[in-house]
């Protein structure tokens, strides 16, 4: 079945470092990808998501790129913040089929 | 306005027990969901509720009964709750099912459940 692995946490950065959280997934077509974050105390919000092949989503200063290829979907910021700590969550989706989401990553942003 | 909402924020109970989570959205969505969320962070989906139509069913315990009185409102009700239920419960909807014309889901802020 489809299934969606993310890196194992927890990642802690100082702020203003790169960030890159990888996520890979399996998948019978061709899916939708997203990646979701939780703040502490919230519930999941949707960061950014691609629905085909070399599709790029972006908000907030994260992207990350549909590679069919690798089937990957990694999340990337060039410089990150403390307020950009939560876990985050990467998530497929596929025509007639629920959401499947990855374990989490809990990131860390010391100042 | 919150979109999706969900009561209680926290559950605190005794095994054996049966208790109600309420979910309610806003957003004209057709399709409800629920999560639950493991000690790990891991979302395991539990149900879906398309326009009062139950449609997903992943194999949860058949303590777990959802109850959907309109299609703003899918309320999770367990009975004889067991330790192992404790978790964090998410609730969430999109316009139509996940995955049909690729769907956002838009999430609650979740119910803490602990059963002592």
């Amino acid at each position: 079945g489809d299934s969606v692995t993310q890196m194992e946490g927890p990642v802690t950065l100082s702020e203003e470092a790169f960030l890159t959280i990888n996520c890979t997934y399996t998948a019978t077509g061709y899916p939708s990808l997203f990646w979701y974050v939780q703040y502490p105390g919230e519930g999941l919000q949707l960061l950014l998501k691609a629905t085909k092949a070399d599709d790029k989503g972006s908000n907030k200063g994260f992207e990350a790129t549909y590679r069919k290829e690798t089937t990957s979907f990694h999340l990337e910021k060039g410089s990150v913040q403390v307020s950009d700590s939560a876990v985050y969550f990467c998530a497929l989706s596929e025509d007639n089929n629920d959401m499947r989401f990855g374990a989490g990553t809990r990131l860390t942003v010391k100042p | 306005d919150t979109a999706v909402s969900q009561t209680p924020k926290y559950l605190v109970t005794q095994m054996g027990n049966d208790k109600s989570i309420k979910c309610e959205q806003n957003l004209g969505h057709d399709t409800m969901y629920w999560y639950k969320q493991d000690s790990k962070k891991f979302l395991k989906i539990m149900f879906s509720y398309n326009n009062k139509e139950l449609i997903i069913n992943e194999t949860v315990p058949n303590r777990f009964s959802p109850k959907s009185p309109d299609k703003a409102h899918l309320n999770l009700h367990i009975n004889s709750l067991e330790l192992g239920d404790s978790a964090v419960y998410f609730c969430a909807s999109s316009q139509r099912l996940a995955g049909v014309g690729q769907e956002t889901q838009y999430f609650g802020p979740g119910t803490r459940l602990l059963v002592l």
